[in-house]
């Protein structure tokens, strides 16, 4: 079973912030929290990764709640481009350590 | 840097069927990944490779399912029997890495398999 809850939708307007929420209050010490996202017809990508302190690449940033039990990608200046399902992931122990999926949250962006 | 590459894109069989797919992950990836997505749902994990060795295949219909990873590179994908349950979008996916912790995965655009 998913360890991550999350909406199953969003929508936001072009070229405004988006913050994807995220819930995991079973995560254990050692969990890292992944996201990825997977567009139209295509394979999932990498988006960012955290343990415990606020990350930022190129993409996205991902804010880390101090108790670890939730967690949101944040999208800076969503365009349509960035329409997706969104994936939380954390590390399973009881599926060897791999990324399990969720369902995700489907973002979609207005003009 | 090329991508994770997959053929065929599309494939329509009958039920009782067999089919494989094909998978050669990003020059120097270590370690391979099959997943399966079921129209509407995330990927589920089937198989995984390090090198040319299974690390993990418990989720892995082993009754119809196989996958091998030869020389350690490219891999194929069996389903034989298909079933109309196999219906769905089978991903390959590589990263450098034996753990996704590190290194993140890349994924392939995926082989729509459709049994009717």
């Amino acid at each position: 079973d998913a360890k991550t809850t999350q909406p199953n939708s969003m929508e936001s307007n072009e070229e405004e912030p988006v913050h994807l929420p995220c819930n995991h209050s079973t995560i254990s010490g050692t969990d890292y929290i992944h996201w990825y996202r997977q567009l139209p017809s295509q394979g999932p990508e990498y988006v960012i990764h955290g343990l415990t302190s606020n990350v930022n690449n190129r993409m996205a940033s991902l804010a880390i709640a101090e108790d670890r039990k939730s967690s949101t990608l944040i999208l800076h200046r969503a365009t349509l481009r960035d329409a997706a399902v969104y994936y939380c992931i954390l590390r399973d122990p009881l599926a060897g350590n791999m990324l399990t999926f969720g369902g995700g949250t489907r973002l979609m962006v207005k003009p | 840097e090329a991508g994770v590459a997959q053929s065929p894109r599309y494939k329509i069989i009958e039920k009782r069927q067999s089919v494989a797919f094909w998978c050669n992950p990003i020059s120097g990836h270590a370690t391979l990944y099959w997943y399966q997505q079921i129209l509407g749902q995330g990927p589920k994990l089937l198989i995984q490779f390090q090198n040319n060795g299974v690390v993990d295949d418990s989720q892995l219909p082993k009754d119809r399912f196989s996958a091998e990873r030869l020389k350690g590179v490219d891999s194929t994908l069996k389903i034989q029997p298909a079933k109309l349950e196999d219906s769905a979008v089978y991903l390959c996916a590589s990263s450098l890495q034996g753990s996704p912790l590190r290194s993140p995965l890349h994924f392939g655009n995926g082989t729509r398999l459709t049994v009717t």
